[in-house]
């Protein structure tokens, strides 16, 4: 069963660096040839997908983030991480990390980590 | 971006009775080179992660009860749950994938 795990710190000063990790268990992150994302919600909101990567290293990201964001895959762990730059309060969100369901740039996603939150603050 | 507007924004229903969600997208999320309808819908309860109930407009994820229902195309989509549980008190998202994804604001649903 494949399963997915987010870490990293779980508060971060504003104008900072958000770093996180998704550590993926169950399968190789090579062998469905998907692509691999991360998804968010702030407090009392939606969610909101913020970008994908596939593991030969191809991203994509939402375009009202893309001057922030940068996801990278390390295929040697079976992990994959996401940095947003310069957080602010808007930033604070569970961040999960999860798979798209096919091998499509834009998919539905199948399987999710457990999500983490992420509290921006000094 | 397309955006996708869920209606009602909550709403109560009785146990064993049947809940309706509409989501409308802004644009036509049907690709016509395979008739596939790109638009998921999730099930979303407090501390727990999303979980995929139905994609492309109509396909019930494994595991996924029967009285999870999906249907619609081009721009208008409704999830249906023909029994409400008491365990289907969630809030429910759709989700388009025809383009950069992006979610509808989520329906609450919850026991009348």
């Amino acid at each position: 069963q494949l399963q997915l795990q987010e870490s990293g710190p779980g508060l971060v000063k504003p104008s900072e660096s958000l770093s996180l990790t998704c550590s993926v268990s169950g399968d190789s992150i090579t062998s469905s040839n998907s692509y691999w994302g991360w998804i968010r919600q702030a407090p009392g909101k939606g969610l909101e997908w913020i970008g994908n990567i596939h593991y030969s290293g191809t991203t994509n990201y939402n375009p009202s983030l893309k001057s922030r964001v940068t996801i990278s895959v390390d295929t040697s762990k079976n992990q994959f991480s996401l940095k947003l730059n310069s957080v602010t309060a808007a930033d604070t969100a569970v961040y999960y990390c999860a798979r798209h369901g096919q091998q499509l740039v834009y998919s539905y996603f199948d399987y999710w980590g457990q999500g983490t939150l992420v509290t921006v603050s000094s | 971006d397309i955006v996708m507007t869920q209606s009602p924004d909550s709403l109560a229903v009785s146990l064993g009775e049947r809940a309706t969600i509409n989501c409308k997208s802004s644009r036509s999320v049907l690709y016509s080179s395979n008739s596939g309808n790109y638009l998921a819908w999730y099930q979303l309860k407090p501390g727990q992660p999303p979980k995929l109930l139905i994609y492309w407009a109509s396909t019930r994820e494994s595991g996924v009860p029967d009285r999870f229902s999906g249907s619609g195309s081009g721009t208008d989509f409704t999830l249906t749950i023909s029994s409400l549980q008491a365990e289907d008190v969630a809030v429910y998202y759709c989700q388009q994938y025809y383009s950069t994804p992006t979610f509808g604001q989520g329906t609450k649903v919850e026991i009348k």
